[in-house]
């Protein structure tokens, strides 16, 4: 049983450029979550995607988009990038039909903004 | 907003025990998860509390107090592989985790 995976693993951009990270979420699981970790600090909630469509953000600009496609797996595109977007990109992945949602990471996306 | 406290750095010795603390004040309370992260690698599962008491998961137990705004995890046994992050996050009313900035467990022999 495949975990979840994302893609690349890591990636080197210049200020101002875009950037599209992917994901694949566990086998058997509907929704997926993007968290932001800089160095030293715990993930920071981006946003969350159920039925291909956005259900909860968090505290990010707009440069921060997704999206899911209909095999659940999903998309984090980041607009005019910033040096502070520099970070670890976590996905995590988990199924509504559990009974509390327990978050299964992928390995993550090591983005540097130069 | 939300707050969630933890040490930021721990030392221990290999063979000793170790409780990690956690104390929150948030906007709504689902439940708190532990997760254990290496250096470099994808936070990995540990506990989920719902209700106070404690819970015991082979060498790791996690501990809750909801009127408190308290959980510990404690570690037995200490292995050097059990130097890593760990990380306490409140599962919201959203259902959405906020994490803790984790807490760096250093075993030395």
């Amino acid at each position: 049983d495949a975990g979840v995976t994302q893609s690349p693993t890591h990636l080197i951009k210049t200020r101002g450029q875009q950037v599209t990270l992917r994901c694949s979420p566990k086998s058997g699981h509907d929704t997926v979550s993007w968290y932001q970790q800089a160095l030293g600090q715990g993930p920071q909630f981006i946003f969350q995607y159920y039925e291909e469509e956005e259900r909860q953000r968090g505290n990010f600009p707009d440069r921060f988009s997704g999206h899911q496609f209909p095999n659940y797996s999903s998309e984090l595109n980041v607009n005019a990038l910033l040096l502070g977007d520099s970070a670890l990109y976590l996905c995590a992945s988990s199924s509504t039909t559990k009974t509390y949602n327990e978050q299964f990471f992928g390995p993550g996306t090591r983005l540097t903004v130069l | 907003g939300q707050n969630i406290d933890q040490p930021t750095e721990m030392t221990a010795t290999e063979g000793a025990i170790v409780q990690i603390n956690c104390t929150y004040q948030t906007s709504g309370f689902n439940g708190l998860f532990w997760y254990q992260q290496h250096a470099g690698e994808a936070p990995t599962f540990l506990s989920y509390n719902v209700l106070d008491g404690l819970e015991e998961k082979g060498r790791f137990s996690s501990f809750l107090s909801r009127s408190k705004g308290y959980s510990y995890l404690l570690l037995k046994e200490l292995q050097m592989k059990d130097s890593a992050s760990y990380l306490c996050a409140v599962n919201l009313k959203s259902y959405i985790p906020t994490f803790g900035r984790g807490t760096s467990l250093i075993v030395h022999p």
